[in-house]
């Protein structure tokens, strides 16, 4: 079985852009949730998809925002990038009899 | 809020020496706690986890940790460290099933390994 599959794996963008990231869950798993990872603030909580409903967000700003399609990928989208938005972004699927949550290798987002 | 301390940034332990990485947790109630592991660019994987029951739980790659309600802690074991081992450690909680998914996450433990 597949793993979780983020992509891009990196990218860079300048301040001020947009930038959109996606994640394909394990086949089956029907929960999505997303982290972001900085040297400072660590890891946190960002969203929590399940069935194309948002179930849960952590506190972060209105620019961060996500989706979940009907095959369960999701995607997060931050807008009007800042440098401090820099970060590896984390996806994780959840399985549904374990709730284990699977992650993905990241996405490192660096904003110049 | 639930909270998770990991009270040790950096460690380093010679191979082939036991290890123990401390981990104590904020939570009115028994949470779910999770050990995971990230090695550099790399995601992160599931050591083990404890729910209930047995307080001392076997993970993967010889990892134990046990739960001890009375020091809210959950440290993470091993008895005979491998090079491999190095990595960045991290102690997670979670509330019980209804509560959503969130992991809330500590600051992680940086393991070194000396050959």
């Amino acid at each position: 079985k597949a793993g979780v599959t983020q992509t891009p794996r990196y990218l860079i963008k300048t301040r001020g852009q947009q930038v959109t990231l996606s994640c394909s869950p394990i086949s089956g798993h029907r929960s999505v949730s997303w982290y972001q990872q900085t040297p400072g603030q660590g890891l946190q909580f960002l969203f929590e998809y399940f069935s194309e409903t948002q179930r849960n967000k952590g506190n972060f700003p209105g620019r961060f925002s996500g989706r979940q399609f009907s095959n369960s990928r999701s995607e997060m989208n931050v807008s009007t990038l800042e440098l401090g938005d820099s970060a590896l972004y984390l996806c994780a699927s959840r399985e549904d009899s374990t709730g284990e949550l699977f992650f993905g290798e990241g996405s490192r987002l660096t904003v110049l | 809020a639930q909270s998770v301390t990991q009270p040790d940034i950096h460690i380093t332990v010679s191979e082939g020496a036991s290890l123990e990485l401390r981990c104590n947790y904020s939570y009115g109630a028994t949470p779910y706690l999770f050990w995971y592991v990230q090695s550099p660019g790399q995601g992160l994987q599931l050591l083990l986890k404890y729910f209930s029951g047995d307080t001392l739980v076997q993970g993967i790659k010889g990892f134990e940790a046990e739960f001890k309600r009375s020091q809210s802690s959950f440290n993470l074991r091993k008895p005979s460290v491998h090079w491999s081992d190095a990595a960045e450690y991290f102690c997670a909680s979670r509330g019980p099933p209804g509560g959503g998914n969130k992991l809330t996450f500590g600051t992680g433990t940086q393991l070194k390994v000396e050959l």
